[in-house]
């Protein structure tokens, strides 16, 4: 089984809806992150928790918000999507300083 | 604030010839240093990692990397390309004036022809 898992894979949705984006992850790190990636702009980081009270906000929080559930579980929200939101978003989980390890990616299309 | 700039967007090379990917950064204090691959429909995985140990550092799939502080410097070589090696790389880094968060670079795409 994949080390961190993200649902939904894909999701096609339109302006003004609410979307959760859901990420699990075995690692039994503390550490969890958001990133949204587009074409040319590499990965930019929404949000992240450092452990199951810490929340911080990313270079692109705006528009975004999350919740750490659990130390395995980190759900992002979009409170109303708009059609700039649409792209691939990836949950990743580390140790202290160390390798992120990624999820297979959510593919968000708003319309 | 930390920062990652790559050099070229795209990078094409022949199967064989010698794989350059550079990568400049912006750290403060001793950085930790990232390479990243991203396959098509894929997440990204983990190439190879600089964490002030020794600084040439050897990945996977043939790859290394050199850490030179005096030009902030981390660029990713491999001696032969390899069809398979098409993908898009990503440098990145974090240190502990960001409490270890990572920050990447844009990333760059190699494209290798037959």
């Amino acid at each position: 089984d994949a080390d961190v898992t993200q649902t939904p894979r894909n999701r096609i949705t339109k302006t003004g809806k609410r979307i959760m984006l859901e990420c699990s992850q075995t690692k039994g790190h503390d550490r969890m992150y958001w990133y949204r990636q587009d074409p040319g702009l590499g990965l930019r980081l929404i949000y992240y928790s450092f452990d199951v009270k810490d929340i911080n906000k990313g270079e692109i929080s705006d528009g975004y918000s999350v919740s750490r559930q659990a130390q395995a579980k980190f759900s992002l929200s979009l409170e109303s999507a708009i059609p700039n939101q649409t792209a691939l978003y990836f949950c990743a989980t580390s140790d202290f300083g160390n390798e992120q390890f990624f999820g297979p990616g959510t593919r968000l299309t708003v319309l | 604030a930390q920062s990652v700039t790559q050099l070229g967007s795209h990078v094409s090379v022949s199967e064989g010839a010698l794989v350059l990917l550079r990568c400049n950064y912006s750290s403060s204090v001793p950085p930790y240093l990232f390479w990243y691959v991203q396959y098509p429909n894929q997440g990204l995985q983990l190439l190879l990692k600089y964490t002030s140990a020794a600084t040439l550092v050897k990945g996977i799939n043939g790859f290394e990397a050199e850490f030179k502080k005096s030009e902030t410097s981390f660029h990713l070589t491999k001696p032969s390309a390899h069809m398979s090696d098409a993908a898009e790389y990503f440098c990145a880094v974090s240190d502990r004036t960001g409490g270890f968060k990572t920050i990447f670079g844009a990333g760059t795409r190699l494209f290798v022809k037959a």
